[in-house]
């Protein structure tokens, strides 16, 4: 069975230091992957998303950077934090094909100072 | 402009009613769509999806689409306690990315 593990669980990060968040996928090869991040009770805003390794788009111009440097690991990254990075950070994962759901990791709350 | 709207609730309502969430979508080449169940500081799990016009149903939930309309619902039978929870409803293109654009979510309290 697939799947994905996303860590750390909860990181607090002053403003201005560097962010690496890690996810990665078992149990398939080529899988779609995806950084979403939510905002204190709001919906899920698409970051980032990647069909194949080294291949990214990016949906929002933002503080922060998304790599695939294997086909099973997504990494975002910033190289200066700001306040309004703070939020739920989701990676997720699917098939690709059409009418496939979307399988969530655990989730990080990144919390900037 | 944001392409899937949904009532942020919240929407209270007794144990065992059939509770009832809805979501409005702008994008007419939406062709799939998709409920997630999010509990307070957990990540979303899939309920359900339907892609065809009508209804699908899978144990106490009912999903319902009407492409026509840009209408998909949620009903939620005998609800319970547990079901308590923020709703996420998401569609998708079924594009290259097949990306899923999720509406703000619908806070739902079951109470006894």
């Amino acid at each position: 069975s697939q799947t994905i593990h996303q860590w750390p669980a909860t990181l607090v990060q002053p403003v201005g230091s560097p962010l690496s968040l890690e996810c990665t996928v078992e149990g398939t090869s080529n899988p779609n992957l995806y950084w979403y991040r939510q905002a204190a009770g709001r919906g899920l805003q698409l970051l980032f998303y990647s069909v194949g390794i080294g291949q990214i788009s990016s949906e929002v111009p933002q503080n922060l950077s998304a790599s695939r440097p294997q086909d099973r690991q997504f990494i975002l990254s910033s190289k200066k934090l700001l306040l309004s990075d703070s939020g739920f950070y989701l990676c997720a994962w699917s098939l690709g094909l059409p009418n496939t759901e979307a399988f969530f990791g655990q989730g990080t709350r990144l919390t900037v100072v | 402009q944001k392409e899937v709207e949904q009532n942020s609730g919240p929407l209270s309502v007794p144990e065992g009613a059939i509770a009832s969430l809805n979501c409005t979508y702008s994008d007419r080449g939406s062709q799939s769509f998709f409920w997630y169940r999010q509990y307070s500081g957990k990540s979303p799990e899939l309920i359900m999806f339907i892609y065809s016009n009508g209804d699908k149903e899978d144990g106490r939930f009912t999903a319902q689409l009407n492409k026509a309309s840009q209408y998909v619902s949620l009903l939620i039978r005998d609800s319970q306690p547990s079901d308590s929870a923020t709703y996420l409803c998401a569609a998708s293109r079924n594009n290259a990315g097949n990306m899923l654009t999720f509406g703000g979510g619908t806070r739902l309290m079951v109470k006894p």
